[in-house]
């Protein structure tokens, strides 16, 4: 069974540039976390999805920033124009179907590392 | 708000002694978890232990059990026998609201020496 998939593992871009992150749960997942993590910080949560749906995007900037996860296919983050304060790790997590939520442990991928140049 | 607070410098250890790493935290909630995760230098997030609140004994995985104290608000990580694959960064984590989703305390570096 395989983990929390997330590619690219690293990812340069200039600035400018738009970087697509992509992110595809364990199997049986249908809840889907985005995190960034800036270096010798921990992590910050940017949005939680579950499938056709945002549920809480209180962690996103305002700009530039957008997610989503599609019926089929990975969840998926996009940063638009990236600028030098965007380079970090992006950290995907995600758990199973559960009503209501409950203290799941988050299954994390290895996280994708974005340098903007 | 929930907020975690990992103050701790830069621990060592010898290899096969045990490590306290120190983990307190503040919340209104009165039912709430605690987490602990260990990212090596590779870069990925490894679940290590959780605490619920109303847990009646500390929890405990293997080498790894929690030193959950409720009323000075710390959920301390204990690591016996420490190996050298222990090397890494230490994040203590607790779910905020409904949603499950984590505040991470900023993260402490442990290095076992041989």
């Amino acid at each position: 069974n395989a983990g929390v998939m997330q590619n690219p593992r690293h990812l340069v871009r200039r600035r400018g540039q738009e970087a697509r992150l992509r992110c595809s749960p364990m199997k049986g997942h249908s809840h889907v976390y985005w995190y960034r993590q800036l270096p010798e910080e921990g992590l910050k949560f940017m949005v939680y999805l579950q499938k056709e749906n945002i549920i809480d995007e209180s962690g996103m900037p305002k700009e530039r920033f957008s997610a989503e996860f599609p019926k089929e296919g990975p969840s998926i983050l996009r940063i638009q124009q990236v600028v030098r304060g965007d380079s970090a790790a992006y950290f995907c997590a995600s758990s199973p179907p559960r009503t209501p939520p409950t203290n799941e442990k988050l299954f994390f991928g290895s996280g994708t590392q974005l340098s903007v140049l | 708000a929930q907020k975690i607070t990992q103050t701790q410098p830069g621990m060592f250890v010898q290899e096969k002694e045990a490590v306290t790493l120190d983990c307190t935290y503040d919340t209104s909630d009165p039912s709430y978890g605690l987490f602990w995760y260990k990212q090596p230098s590779s870069g990925e997030m490894i679940f290590l232990i959780y605490q619920g609140s109303y847990d009646q004994q500390n929890a405990t995985e293997g080498r790894y059990s929690l030193n959950f104290q409720k009323a000075r608000k710390s959920a301390n990580l204990v690591i016996s026998a420490s190996q050298l694959g222990d090397s890494a960064m230490y994040f203590c984590a607790m779910p905020t609201g409904a949603n499950s989703k984590l505040t991470f305390g900023k993260g402490i570096t442990l290095s076992v020496r041989p």
